[in-house]
């Protein structure tokens, strides 16, 4: 697709369980960037990619949140032992290269843990 | 890291005035970013811009530097325009950092 895509659109889950979350970014783009949005708040960063590697992993809130991106293109975030503060829409980024600034969002992972 | 600011939180005005949303931050940045958000909607880039002034149809967005300042302004205004407007920045003010939004201003064009 001409976009950034991410699935699953939405996701319930049980305090405790194990949750993934996809991103597909745009082809060829370098960059890719991970933020959390909590109802009524603005996005919160989480980490940025530049290639496969995590250049900035800061806005991490804790140890149960780790992604990956091993081919450079798509991206996972992970998160262990869910809570029900995780329950928030989940918002991939992705830009060409990543002094290039422009970005583009993608639709987002509504997770709601019970 | 960078902090941003936006106002108004709210803002509802009738179809056809001008509107205006100021955003303001703490660091010096690369370039700022100004971008719409519809309800249940994801999020669209309007612009970026390092400098001075760019113009996207009845979209206007303006940025001053040494003052750390920039603003977004509609003409015309239309009921479609009504969204939630955002400001980011880079956290620590380099193009390619993760960014940092503003909380968002939230505007209702009324018929």
């Amino acid at each position: 697709g001409a976009g950034v895509s991410q699935t699953p659109s939405n996701k319930v889950t049980e305090k405790g369980k194990y949750v993934e979350l996809r991103c597909d970014p745009i082809s060829g783009h370098t960059a890719l960037y991970w933020y959390r949005q909590s109802l009524g708040q603005g996005p919160e960063f989480l980490i940025y990619f530049q290639g496969t590697g995590a250049a900035d992993d800061s806005g991490l809130p804790n140890d149960r949140f780790f992604a990956v991106r091993p081919e450079g293109s798509v991206s996972t975030l992970k998160i262990q032992r869910t809570e029900r503060g995780d329950s928030a829409v989940y918002l991939c980024a992705s830009s060409l290269v990543a002094s290039d600034g422009h970005r583009f969002f993608g639709p987002g992972t509504r997770l709601t843990v019970l | 890291k960078n902090e941003v600011e936006q106002s108004p939180q709210n803002l509802t005005a009738q179809e056809g005035e001008f509107i205006t949303i100021n955003c303001s931050y703490s660091v010096g940045i690369s370039a700022l970013h100004w971008l719409q958000q519809h309800p249940g909607g994801g999020i669209v880039s309007l612009f970026m811009l390092s400098s001075g002034k760019k113009k996207h149809g009845r979209l206007i967005a303006t940025i001053n530097i040494q003052e750390k300042h920039s603003s977004l302004h509609i003409t015309a205004s239309h009921p479609r325009d009504s969204a939630v407007y955002i400001c980011a920045v880079p956290r620590n003010g380099g193009g390619a950092d993760g960014l940092t939004f503003g909380k968002g201003t939230h505007l209702i064009i009324q018929p």
